[in-house]
């Protein structure tokens, strides 16, 4: 069955990179996605990757995609105190079929 | 924002009352999803729409029932609220042509006491 893992808390200090690990079990999950959630809030798309891709850079996010061992990872440059928030992975087959979803990484940011 | 409401944002509700929440967009698109958050379990799909009066189960669909009567409405209904639906409900809505990617309304707090 499908399943995405998360570890589920991350520290960093304002200014350092912040690294957030997933990995999927669906070797056909052909779109991989990170959302953010500040508090209150609902989901926010930050970027996606398709699954024939290694690497994908928007600004200070880098998503990094090992297909062989189903890892994926957002690093977050620079890391500032409005990026404290939760972090969701999420897979799917295709773009209109469900998400499935990690738990959620909440990163905080220490000034 | 992708045009996508919730109503109502929160509710209190009693253990047995129907409860129906709402979500509402204003773009037509043919994917709407319903999803429910909850501490330690990530978001979990209810049900799915692809279409008008056309619907599918999610992974937690016991104890709910959806419709969608028009493209712009996509209903979810607790027939007889439990505590354990006590969550955070949240509508989304697959948008794009070619990269489909879904987006989130605002969410609606339900307490079931």
């Amino acid at each position: 069955g499908e399943d995405v893992e998360q570890s589920l808390f991350l520290s960093v200090r304002e200014g350092d990179s912040s690294v957030i690990n997933c990995t999927y079990t669906d070797s056909s999950s052909t779109y991989l996605y990170w959302y953010k959630q500040e508090p209150g809030a609902g989901l926010q798309l930050l970027t996606y990757i398709f699954s024939n891709m290694d690497m994908k850079q928007d600004q200070r996010l880098t998503v990094l995609l090992n297909k062989k061992d189903k890892h994926l990872s957002l690093r977050i440059a620079d890391t500032q105190t409005g990026d404290s928030a939760i972090y969701f992975c999420a897979e799917n087959f295709s773009g209109n079929t469900p998400l499935v979803f990690g738990k959620g990484t909440r990163l905080s940011v220490i000034a | 924002d992708a045009g996508i409401t919730q109503s109502p944002r929160h509710k209190v509700t009693e253990t047995g009352t129907p409860v129906t929440l709402r979500c509402h967009q204003t773009e037509n698109h043919r994917y709407m999803y319903w999803y429910r958050q909850d501490p330690g379990h990530g978001l979990r799909l209810i049900h799915y729409s692809y279409g008008v009066k056309d619907t599918d189960k999610g992974e937690v669909s016991d104890g709910y029932s959806v419709s969608r009567s028009k493209t712009e409405d996509f209903l979810l209904t607790l027939e007889s609220a439990t505590s354990s639906q006590t969550s955070v409900y949240f509508c989304a809505i697959s948008v794009g042509q070619g990269v489909e990617t879904q987006y989130f309304g605002p969410g609606t707090r339900l307490l079931v006491l």
